[in-house]
């Protein structure tokens, strides 16, 4: 199956500082999708970004599936940025199986 | 919009306990529903999927008859863990596509966090 590998596993951001996290999938998607998990592990949906670039606010996403990467911006960051941040993708050819990434902790300090 | 609601969000309950989570999907039908599980500090792994009107189809080294999956309608779709033991203590998840073989993201539930004593 497809493997999902996210970069960096940690972070940690002052207040107001930019950050770029990384997916990279092993094979051709039909579907990806970034997600914020909160502390109670509600899964928020941020992107569905199989490919091209989108914005909502303080984040955007880019994907660039001819080069199998995905990217998350997260520009002016705030502490209510913290979490776990996670990519999910699921394979051309497949039957919407999501394959998570491995996951990027973020904390925000003031 | 298109929701998946789940249910309970939080269960303690003694080993040896079974223990049903249920999964709806509200304003679409989902024939097909997938279930995931989350040990702490880890990411979320896919455990089987549930398929309106036939047998579930579990991943490689989940067990299917302590993780015994239903999906007898189209917008309800049951993980009951039999018998559960605290290393069955996790956080479990369902998600459901709107369509099947469209490229429209999944829409998740709010996950169930299962203690075992």
């Amino acid at each position: 199956g497809i493997q999902v590998e996210q970069s960096p596993p940690d972070l940690i951001l002052q207040e107001g500082a930019n950050s770029t996290l990384r997916c990279n999938f092993s094979d051709s998607v039909n579907n990806l999708q970034w997600f914020h998990q909160n502390p109670w592990g509600q899964l928020i949906n941020l992107f569905y970004i199989p490919s091209g670039t989108k914005q909502n606010g303080r984040l955007s996403a880019t994907t660039v599936a001819t080069e199998r990467y995905s990217l998350l911006y997260i520009s002016s960051s705030q502490t209510t940025d913290s979490g776990v941040y996670f990519c999910a993708a699921d394979g051309a050819g497949g039957y919407q199986k999501v394959t998570f990434g491995t996951g990027t902790k973020l904390q925000v300090i003031p | 919009g298109a929701v998946v609601s789940q249910h309970p969000s939080w269960v303690i309950c003694k080993s040896g306990t079974s223990v049903k989570i249920e999964c709806r999907s509200l304003d679409f039908q989902a024939t097909t529903m997938f279930w995931y599980r989350q040990f702490p500090k880890q990411s979320l792994m896919l455990m089987a999927t549930s398929n309106e009107g036939s047998k579930a189809t579990y991943e490689q080294g989940v067990e299917k008859d302590k993780f015994l999956i239903n999906h007898a309608s189209l917008t309800l779709s049951t993980l009951t863990v039999t018998s559960a033991h605290p290393e069955d203590s996790s956080f479990y998840i369902c998600s459901a596509p709107e369509w099947v073989y469209s490229n429209q993201p999944q829409h998740f539930g709010d996950g169930t966090r299962l203690s075992i004593l």
